[in-house]
């Protein structure tokens, strides 16, 4: 399966400011998704990126609050823009390089706003 | 739509306890099975799969069978260990359909020792 490495691990971040997500997989795949896992629950679809286009953005996400790159097609990076402390979550990349094997995702990045 | 649903957490057991945590699911091709685990303050990762109907995933001694008359996709554990303690999502994949990942909402697990 995939490997993910997915950085930071963890920040504590001011409200008002922005993060940014980095995202690298050991090869090429067409497509890179990111959710997002608020305390206690289960994980969220934000988007789906694709290399080239536009990400896809689900309902009650929107590009100017969680813009998303993806330069390539080992690599993408999810920006958590103008924080509150509602947006404190646990933010996850996923690939799904093989149908056989699953989704594969990183690590998780723990965001805590203050 | 596509749906899953597991039991509701917290489960607690003691270690060497049998362990049943149910997942069912509403689909309307032929979708893939999945049980993911999430250790304290780790990502997710893969804990068995299952692609079609009467087929049985295992790993760690964790099994799961694909059972298509009752759409269920059970996770079991003979005899669980504390380090088994983790968060436990049950999700399918309509890989006919939009190729979306469905999580249930999870079911916590702690083993004591």
């Amino acid at each position: 399966s995939a490997v993910i490495s997915q950085k930071p691990s963890r920040d504590i971040c001011q409200r008002g400011t922005s993060l940014t997500i980095q995202c690298q997989v050991d090869s090429q795949v067409t497509m890179m998704f990111w959710y997002r896992q608020q305390p206690g629950q289960s994980l969220t679809l934000i988007a789906t990126a694709n290399q080239g286009s536009e990400a896809t953005y689900e309902s009650g996400f929107v590009i100017d609050k969680f813009p998303i790159s993806r330069p390539n097609l080992t690599f993408s990076t999810l920006t958590v823009s103008n924080m509150s402390p509602e947006d404190s979550s646990i933010y996850l990349c996923s690939v799904d390089r093989d149908r056989a094997e699953g989704y594969t995702f990183g690590s998780g990045t723990r965001l805590t706003v203050v | 739509g596509n749906s899953v649903t597991q039991m509701e957490g917290p489960v607690t057991l003691s270690e060497e306890a049998f362990l049943t945590i149910n997942c069912t699911y509403t689909a309307t091709g032929y979708p893939s099975l999945f049980w993911y685990v999430q250790y304290p303050g780790e990502g997710l990762q893969l804990l068995l799969k299952a692609t079609k109907a009467d087929d049985k995933g295992s790993n760690k001694g964790f099994e799961a069978t694909y059972r298509k008359e009752t759409t269920s996709f059970h996770l079991e554990k003979g005899s669980v260990q504390v380090s088994d303690s983790a968060v436990y999502f049950c999700a399918l994949v309509d890989f006919s359909g939009d190729d979306k990942i469905i999580f249930g909402k999870g079911t916590r697990l702690h083993i004591l020792p």
